[in-house]
């Protein structure tokens, strides 16, 4: 079957990295995404991967390494609005995204 | 604002009743989706559209009846719902489904309870 696992629940400090990590196992690979959702909020997009490496915009950073089915999304200089939920996806080969059931990241002052 | 509009945020209803979740986006895009979020679970995809056809129907039941007018609106119908259908009920669109990089966009959601 297919699967995408994420942490459930992080703890981090303001001003401080947060490193959230995501692993998958799917049939085929057509890119991987990371959206935020604030509570009761839409899930809005922040990152694509679709290549080896890491991807750079501005306090976030993602990551994909697809020989190993992981990514992360690294969280710099973390501010209290970064409390929010964060949600990994893979496109397969059918182009269907496949969700993780999300990262809540609790971030303290 | 993410350009897509989604009515009621909130809906309580009976297991007998008959109601309308209403969905619309300003984007252009040619495909629209339902999911469905429940509390620490993935998102479920329930239903496609791409270009007003319907390209997926994950199993849904039956008491879920979406219905896609335009390529700009999406309406789902529910009729004799359960209580375990309690949820957030996710509209989202994309410039077509077949596209490794499309980026998906997300209405604010439909909180439903079912009582």
């Amino acid at each position: 079957g297919q699967n995408i696992d994420q942490p459930t629940e992080m703890t981090a400090t303001e001003g401080a990295i947060v490193q959230i990590n995501c692993t998958y196992q799917t049939s085929g690979f057509n890119g991987l995404f990371w959206y935020q959702q604030h509570a009761g909020e839409a899930p809005t997009f922040l990152s694509y991967n679709v290549l080896d490496g890491l991807e750079e915009k501005g306090r976030f950073s993602s990551f994909l390494s697809r020989s190993k089915g992981y990514s992360y999304l690294l969280l710099k200089e973390l501010q209290m609005k970064d409390s929010a939920s964060y949600l990994c996806a893979v496109k397969d080969s059918n182009y269907q995204l496949i969700w993780g059931a999300g990262t809540k990241l609790i971030i303290k002052p | 604002e993410t350009g897509v509009t989604q009515t009621p945020r909130h809906l309580v209803m009976g297991m007998t009743n008959k109601k309308s979740l209403k969905c619309e986006q300003h984007l252009g895009h040619n495909a629209m989706y339902w999911y469905k979020q429940s509390a620490k679970k993935p998102l479920e995809l329930m239903f496609v559209y791409n270009f007003k056809e319907q390209t997926e129907n994950n199993s849904v039941p039956s008491r879920f009846s979406p219905e896609c007018p335009n390529s700009s609106h999406l309406f789902l119908h529910l009729h004799t719902l359960q209580p375990e259908d309690s949820a957030l009920y996710l509209c989202a669109s994309s410039q077509e489904t077949a596209d490794s990089g499309n980026t998906i966009y997300f209405g604010e959601g439909s909180w439903l309870t079912v009582v």
